[in-house]
């Protein structure tokens, strides 16, 4: 089976930059996707990275390295809003799409 | 507003009842999935439909139905559940079968006493 790994919570403080890792073992490879997913509320996209490099969306920005099996979405100017959980999720060389865990951000006045 | 609707948000029932949940697309999607996701434990995929037909089964137990009567609503009927089943299903659509971008719903929360 696939292999999604992430940090299950970080905390950081408001205005502050955090970057979520993910590291994946997959059969092939076709496209990795990063989702919010706010308490009780439906998880919605944040960004996809097919190649590799830097992705940049506003305040975030999703990198990704295939050699490495490693991606990381970074958060900047943390905003109180920000305050959520956040998946990672690889589609394999099947187009199968395998998700982590979740890393569950707390942003602290 | 993500354009996907889960109908109940929460359900409480006993493990002799029977229920079922339903789901709604408004984005003219033809693929529709149901996921559960339990605390502390990635997305499982349950179901897959894409132009109303069954493309994916998960190894889900048959206490779990789904029945998909068209490309914009699906329904998941569950039937004698157990206690482990309890959850949040989540809905969720694409514009193609191949996992690209998912518009999810906001789910159900499912508890089995």
């Amino acid at each position: 089976g696939q292999n999604i790994d992430q940090p299950t919570e970080m905390t950081a403080t408001e205005g502050a930059i955090v970057q979520i890792n993910c590291t994946y073992q997959t059969s092939g490879f076709n496209g990795l996707f990063w989702y919010q997913q706010h308490a009780g509320e439906a998880p919605t996209f944040l960004s996809y990275n097919v190649l590799d490099g830097l992705e940049e969306k506003g305040r975030f920005s999703s990198f990704l390295s295939r050699s490495k099996g490693y991606s990381y979405l970074l958060l900047k100017e943390l905003q109180m809003k920000d305050s959520a959980s956040y998946l990672c999720a690889v589609r394999d060389g099947d187009y199968k799409l395998s998700f982590g865990a979740g890393t569950t951000v707390t942003v602290r006045a | 507003e993500t354009g996907v609707t889960q109908t109940p948000r929460h359900l409480v029932m006993g493990m002799t009842n029977k229920k079922s949940l339903k789901c709604e697309q408004h984005l003219g999607h033809n693929a529709m999935y149901w996921y559960k996701q339990s605390a502390k434990k990635p997305l499982e995929l349950m179901f897959v439909y894409n132009f109303k037909e069954q493309t994916e089964n998960n190894s889900v137990p048959s206490r779990f139905s789904p029945e998909c009567p068209n490309s914009s609503h699906l329904f998941l009927h569950l039937h004698t559940l157990q206690p482990e089943d309890s959850a949040l299903y989540l809905c969720a659509s694409s514009l193609g079968q191949e996992n690209e971008k998912l518009f999810f719903g906001s789910g159900t929360q499912l508890s089995v006493l």
